[in-house]
């Protein structure tokens, strides 16, 4: 167990450019979230892939925001066209749930930081 | 909705004393699970300790015990015999209990988070 890893760590890009973060899951965990932390702000949750499936999507995931788990595995959140208030912290966390045996316990990654310049 | 109100955005404490964090939140559910987790300085975040709402017995792993108010809807932690590496952002978080069918998101809701010093 690697636990959860993300990449890249820090992402500098300019007003307008696209972006795409990867989030690589505790390889047995079905469930997977991105979160989103600003300065100041704890974690707010962004939206929530059950193996493949996209279930659920917060209010703050935008049109400009896509997020993929293609077969269960990794997950991608991609931003289009940037803007200055996508600047934040970019959580993933993986977890078991009752489906899978588990309890449904969030194990973080490290996060990747976006800045929008 | 459910929210989660950290009330002091930065505390701090002499090596070896004791601290406690504040936290209430709101929910209108009877069952639900409450957690603390940490944050250090540009490290991923991990789990503290853990309550369900259901037990009246205080959670309680290594020097870290938490004070479950549920009818006042309060969840404060106590940190004892604090040590440097307890310096770090301390984050309040609610989710809901397990249903039957195991079906939902199971997210997170957090607080704002306390910035915990610890003074040598």
């Amino acid at each position: 167990d690697t636990g959860v890893s993300q990449d890249p760590r820090h992402k500098i890009t300019k007003r307008g450019q696209n972006v795409t973060f990867r989030c690589d899951p505790i390889s047995e965990h079905n469930r997977l979230y991105w979160y989103r932390q600003t300065l100041g702000q704890g974690p707010e949750f962004l939206t929530y892939f059950q193996n493949e499936a996209q279930l659920e999507k917060s209010r703050l995931l935008s049109d400009r925001f896509s997020a993929e788990r293609p077969k269960g595995s990794f997950s991608t959140l991609e931003i289009q066209r940037t803007e200055q208030g996508d600047s934040a912290m970019y959580l993933c966390a993986s977890s078991l749930g009752l489906e899978a045996g588990g309890a449904y316990e969030q194990y973080f990654g490290p996060g990747t930081r976006l800045t929008v310049t | 909705a459910q929210t989660v109100t950290q009330s002091q955005p930065e505390m701090s404490v002499q090596e070896a004393e004791t601290v406690t964090l504040s936290c209430t939140y709101d929910t209108s559910e009877s069952d639900y699970y409450l957690f603390w987790y940490k944050q250090p300085p540009s490290r991923q975040m991990i789990l503290v300790i853990r309550q369900e709402a259901y037990k009246q017995q205080n959670a309680t792993e290594n020097r870290f015990s938490v004070n479950f108010q549920k009818a006042a809807k309060s969840f404060s932690l106590k940190i004892s015999d604090s040590q440097l590496g307890d310096a770090a952002m301390y984050f309040c978080a609610y989710r809901r209990a397990r249903s039957l069918s195991g079906a939902g998101s199971y997210q997170l809701t957090f607080g704002k988070g306390t910035k915990l010093s610890v003074i040598p």
